[in-house]
């Protein structure tokens, strides 16, 4: 069974236009990320939660933003996706060791 | 800054050898490291970790090896065969940062 749950698995939205992609877990873990992941390219850390903490890397573009209303939900917010934002979205929870989600595919058209 | 990378970004190799595939990292303080599997439109998937107060770990067909002498990496896999074709990523959690670190990926291809 899922234990990191993303969707949606695809999703295609307009430049510009806000999209939210969401990530629940049953893990019950206090830590949640999100990572970036452009063809080709590694993993890239955006943000991520302890418990309702709140911790932005230096480097991630104000566009996105983030919400954890409890412990199960995380949500990503592209507030005006450009045509760079285009990539995968990985959600992970932490106890000790990641475990991802099968990552939301974003097209911006 | 500090990042981890590794040497080469494809590996082809024939059904049934082994595969070893290595990873340099930059920060000493690093502790732990994670091996991770991502196939084709997937979420990365755990492999095998190790932390620094070793230099040897095995699993099922895999091993990893830590050099902190040299700040090397590497994942072996024991028979390699078609379903490991994937890209390989070693990730270091930077000490006390506790934030994983991937590195830039290798292409692991299995000629049957």
């Amino acid at each position: 069974d899922a234990m990191v749950i993303q969707n949606p698995r695809y999703q295609v939205t307009q430049f510009g236009k806000p999209v939210t992609l969401s990530c629940s877990q049953t893990l019950n873990h206090n830590v949640m990320y999100w990572y970036q992941q452009k063809s080709s390219q590694a993993p890239k850390l955006l943000f991520h939660y302890y418990d309702k903490d709140f911790n932005n890397e230096a480097d991630t573009p104000d566009n996105f933003q983030s919400r954890r209303p409890n412990t199960s939900f995380c949500f990503l917010d592209i507030r005006s996706p450009g045509l760079g934002d285009a990539a995968m979205y990985l959600c992970a929870t932490e106890n000790e060791k990641l475990f991802f989600g099968s990552g939301t595919q974003l097209s911006v058209l | 800054g500090e990042s981890v990378g590794l040497h080469l970004p494809t590996l082809s190799v024939q059904e049934g050898d082994n595969s070893i595939i290595n990873c340099a990292y930059s920060n000493s303080a690093s502790d732990y490291f994670i091996w991770y599997k991502q196939e084709s439109g997937k979420g990365p998937q755990f492999i095998i970790d190790i932390r620094s107060n070793m230099d040897k770990r095995q699993g099922q067909r895999v091993t990893v090896l830590l050099n902190k002498t040299v700040k090397h990496l590497s994942l072996q896999i024991a028979a390699t065969q078609p379903g490991d074709s994937a890209v390989y990523f070693c990730a270091e959690n930077g000490g006390a940062t506790n934030k994983l670190i991937f590195g830039t990926g290798t292409l692991l291809a299995v000629q049957p």
